[in-house]
């Protein structure tokens, strides 16, 4: 059972304009989320993440929202650029065993010139 | 950012053959992840270590072993490789348990 989902296989966006990216979670136990942008053939590299205790953190034009009562998650890109087009991988940590990562499918953007 | 590397970036072998993926990392992280990705899909544990000599299994069954001998080193191992087990594996380590860095990846093919 996927515990971390995201929706949308695509998106793609008009350079310049706002990016959204969503995820929603399942387990009320995931304490730490993040976000992963990867190119292919190539491995994740880490963007930007946010811990359940914040709704909000921003690192220049990426921010990352959390509304833990909808078991939600978003990653703003404002303004995108075409070098932001790559798979975008929503992950969400457990607070206990492993403290591994439980990935979404990722979400594939494109930004047009 | 961590430094962690994977070989062979890409592997084509037939059924039966051994075989073993490397990753390390210089960045002296205690903990390190084994993730199996097929195209298209999430990302998911097969192993994970908090420190030498430790290992565990991830949520992912993997018919591979891993071992910590070394900080710094976290090898996969296939005893005999399979056609089902073509998929890409990532490497992670990680200082605190927050944020895991990535390797490039290694691509697995069995013929």
């Amino acid at each position: 059972d996927q515990q971390v989902k995201q929706n949308s296989p695509s998106l793609s966006v008009q350079e310049g304009r706002i990016s959204i990216l969503n995820c929603d979670y399942t387990n009320s136990m995931f304490d730490y989320f993040l976000w992963y942008k990867k190119y292919p053939a190539e491995g994740p590299t880490f963007l930007i993440s946010i811990s359940s205790i914040k709704d909000k953190n921003e690192d220049g034009r990426f921010t990352v929202f959390l509304n833990k009562s909808a078991k939600h998650l978003s990653l703003h890109i404002v303004p995108s650029q075409p070098g932001d087009s790559a798979v975008y991988f929503c992950a969400a940590r457990a607070q206990t065993g492993a403290n591994n990562l439980f990935f979404g499918t990722g979400t594939r953007l494109t930004v047009i010139p | 950012e961590a430094d962690i590397y994977q070989t062979p970036r890409y592997l084509v072998i037939g059924t039966g053959k051994k075989i073993t993926l490397e990753c390390s990392q210089t960045m002296g992280h205690d903990k390190m992840y084994w993730y199996q990705q097929d195209p298209g899909m999430e990302l998911h544990l097969i192993h994970y270590s908090y420190g030498v000599n430790s290992t565990e299994k991830g949520d992912l069954s993997s018919e591979s072993t891993v071992s910590r001998i070394r900080t710094e080193h976290f090898p996969l191992t296939l005893e005999s490789a399979r056609p089902s087990h073509t998929s890409q594996y990532l490497c992670a380590s990680s200082l605190s348990g927050d944020t895991q860095y990535f390797g490039p990846g290694t691509r697995l093919t069995v013929l």
